[in-house]
């Protein structure tokens, strides 16, 4: 069934380093990965999403890549700031008439910076 | 704000019980979408409609059912309730099924005592 693997389940690093995050998804259909962030108790919170005709995508600091022969995409955070310690949620889904749009979300990664 | 209202923000009840929650989408979207966030389960697809019928349908478990009125929100039931059903309960909607990104709501924790 659609299933989508997500790696580190915790990640520590201390501010102003790199932070990646990794996902892996089984469904060949998937043409739409969001990442959120979810801080506790909260709502996930969209920080950036990419479709399947995209090889790349950032917004400032946060940039995903997608290699759709694979079946992986990846968040990448520079410079990271206390501010980002939150759960990331990667996700995999369809998108357009033919799809029905739910959510396939991979475990979650706990992110902590350290200051 | 997401416009996507969920009420109530918190409901704790009893095993063996029945309880309701409510979403309303955000104005013009026609899909509703239904997710249950447990510790250990992370985040669940549960139900999905649109324009008031069902669209697709994920682990969800018998005991809970749902739908989706004329004036488009949407209500997940649930009940004879067990312990391990204690969770966030995430509703979120776009346009249409093939619309994205998807606007959740903050909502419904639910603990079963």
């Amino acid at each position: 069934g659609e299933n989508v693997e997500q790696h580190p389940s915790t990640l520590s690093v201390q501010e102003g380093d790199s932070a990646v995050i990794k996902c892996t998804y089984s469904d060949s259909a998937s043409n739409y990965f969001p990442w959120y962030k979810q801080e506790l108790g909260k709502r996930p919170q969209l920080i950036i999403d990419i479709r399947s005709n995209v090889g790349e995508k950032k917004d400032q600091r946060i940039a995903v890549t997608l290699n759709k022969t694979a079946k992986h995409f990846s968040l990448h955070i520079t410079e990271t700031q206390p501010e980002d310690s939150a759960v990331y949620f990667c996700a995999a889904s369809g998108s357009g008439s033919s799809n029905t749009g739910k959510l396939i979300f991979g475990q979650g990664t706990t992110l902590q910076v350290k200051p | 704000d997401s416009g996507v209202t969920q009420t109530p923000k918190h409901l704790i009840t009893a095993t063996g019980q029945r309880v309701t929650l409510r979403c309303s989408p955000r104005s013009g979207d026609l899909s509703v979408y239904w997710y249950q966030q447990s510790l250990d389960q992370g985040l669940q697809f549960l139900i999905q409609y649109y324009n008031g019928e069902e669209r697709a349908k994920g682990n969800i478990l018998e005991r809970f059912s749902a739908q989706q009125f004329p004036d488009l929100h949407s209500e997940l039931n649930l009940s004879s309730l067990e312990l391990g059903d204690s969770a966030l309960y995430f509703c979120a909607s776009s346009v249409d099924p093939g619309d994205q990104p998807q606007h959740f709501g903050d909502g419904t924790r639910l603990s079963i005592l």
